[in-house]
């Protein structure tokens, strides 16, 4: 299957400062990836849903101003974190999917990202 | 997309297989079931997926009853590395991109 990375795997940081979390494709291009969170013993819960070169569209209840995605090209898409704060810690993780053409929709996910927020 | 049920929890001896069951009552005839499983700390793995045939390929088997309201995921040799939640999702394939709804999934533990 495709492979997809994160980066960084793991980040502690202070309240109210930004993270950046970048997904990236290794292997294929694609036009659309999704942005994922989950809570500890939680399900992952989307959060938004971003095509290239144009702006995310976010699930409701999760905050566009605060959750910044760029999706600038086909193998990169980034996730920041505006003014962290504890309730933001979580696990994030990308996914980019096999579509344009593939009927099945398989997904490719990257290894997340743990973000603790101090 | 179609709602599914899982047990939450299973246990399987290492070696043994594992057969993880799904209930999708409620799915339409033009929808898929899919098989993903998540390793601790992990971002979601695709395992499989089929409309209403057995599937078969080298990480499992997926059976679909014949009215496709249930299936079966089975691990024929379970190892310690296959401890893990297992989410099944039922949903419409299209030639476009679409967000996967996982549920609570099954926490599927290989005892040694």
């Amino acid at each position: 299957g495709a492979v997809v990375s994160q980066h960084p795997s793991r980040v502690i940081c202070k309240s109210g400062t930004s993270v950046k979390i970048e997904c990236r494709s290794l292997d294929f291009q694609a036009t659309t990836m999704f942005w994922y969170r989950q809570f500890p013993k939680q399900s992952l819960m989307l959060m938004a849903t971003s095509n290239e070169g144009s702006k995310a569209t976010y699930e409701q209840g999760v905050e566009k101003d605060k959750f910044l995605i760029n999706h600038a090209s086909l193998t990169l898409s980034t996730l920041t974190v505006t003014s962290a704060h504890p309730e933001d810690s979580s696990f994030y993780i990308c996914s980019f999917s096999a579509g344009g053409g593939s009927v099945y929709n398989e997904q490719f996910f990257g290894p997340g990202t743990r973000l603790t927020v101090l | 997309d179609a709602k599914t049920t899982q047990p939450p929890s299973m246990d399987c001896a290492e070696g043994r297989a594992a057969n993880l069951p799904c209930n999708h009552s409620t799915i339409s005839g033009n929808e898929y079931v899919y098989w993903y499983r998540q390793i601790h700390s992990q971002g979601p793995q695709y395992i499989i997926h089929g409309l209403k045939n057995n599937e078969t390929n080298e990480m499992a088997s997926l059976i679909i009853t014949e009215d496709r309201k249930s299936s079966t995921l089975i691990l024929p040799h379970a190892t310690l590395r296959d401890t893990a939640v297992y989410y099944c999702i039922v949903r419409v394939a299209t030639g476009s991109a679409r967000q996967l709804t996982f549920g609570s999934g099954t926490q599927l533990t290989v005892l040694p």
